[in-house]
């Protein structure tokens, strides 16, 4: 069975600290994607990762991929409480489905 | 570009009604759309993958005659619960596959959601 994993699930940081959220998953896949959701809202695309070795920055955030350990990471700088929202990765499954499989999430809060 | 509107954003209905979504791409062709089920503070599950001009393909444990599926033209595709319960409550949101020039990313462009509350 296919899985995406995310940890951690919840996340409690202070403003200003650095921190790395970690998403694995069980199938080959080179293709992975990050979106942001707030409360009642639908996702916002933050990052498209499409290649072993990938690193894509945006502001406070950034990605990257490395396919052989089926892992990608989302880590952000200097945190604001802006940054609070639940984060996502989805994996491409490809197999000519087009399908994503999505993570578990990420609750992050961070405090002011 | 590559806009996805969803509607209505928000339904509450009786139980036994049936609920139509609307899932429209505004500014591109869709062949292919996908429709999620949400459960509070959890992630998004993939219900169907809906094709258009074909039947839509549903995920293991989802009941087909429960959740239709109709993609009729390359910009529309609706999800209708049919004899809604409280326990299909839930937030539905859509996604479209890119247009074709994006189609080796294969992005999705997400809908704003639907809130269905049955009562």
């Amino acid at each position: 069975e296919l899985k995406v994993e995310q940890n951690p699930l919840f996340l409690s940081m202070q403003e200003g600290k650095n921190y790395t959220i970690y998403c694995n998953y069980s199938t080959t896949s080179d293709r992975l994607y990050w979106y942001r959701q707030d409360p009642g809202k639908s996702l916002e695309s933050l990052f498209v990762l499409l290649s072993n070795g990938a690193v894509k920055q945006e502001g406070r955030l950034m990605a990257s991929l490395d396919t052989k350990a089926r892992l990608s990471t989302l880590h952000i700088t200097a945190a604001v409480h802006d940054l609070s929202a639940t984060y996502f990765c989805a994996v491409d499954i490809s197999s000519g489905t087009y399908k994503y499989i999505f993570g578990t999430g990420t609750r992050l809060k961070v405090l002011a | 570009g590559a806009v996805v509107s969803q509607h209505p954003s928000r339904v509450i209905c009786k139980s036994g009604t049936s609920v139509k979504i609307e899932c429209r791409s505004l500014d591109f062709q869709a062949t292919t759309m996908f429709w999620y089920r949400q459960f509070p503070k959890k992630s998004l599950m993939l219900m169907a993958t809906s094709n258009e001009g074909s039947k839509a393909t549903y995920e293991q444990g989802v009941e087909k005659d429960k959740f239709l599926i109709n993609h009729a033209s390359l910009t529309l595709s609706t999800l209708t619960v049919t004899s809604a319960h409280p326990e299909d409550s839930s937030f539905y949101i859509c996604s479209a596959r890119a247009p074709r020039r994006d189609w080796a990313k294969n992005i999705q462009y997400f809908g704003a959601g639907t809130r269905l509350s049955v009562l």
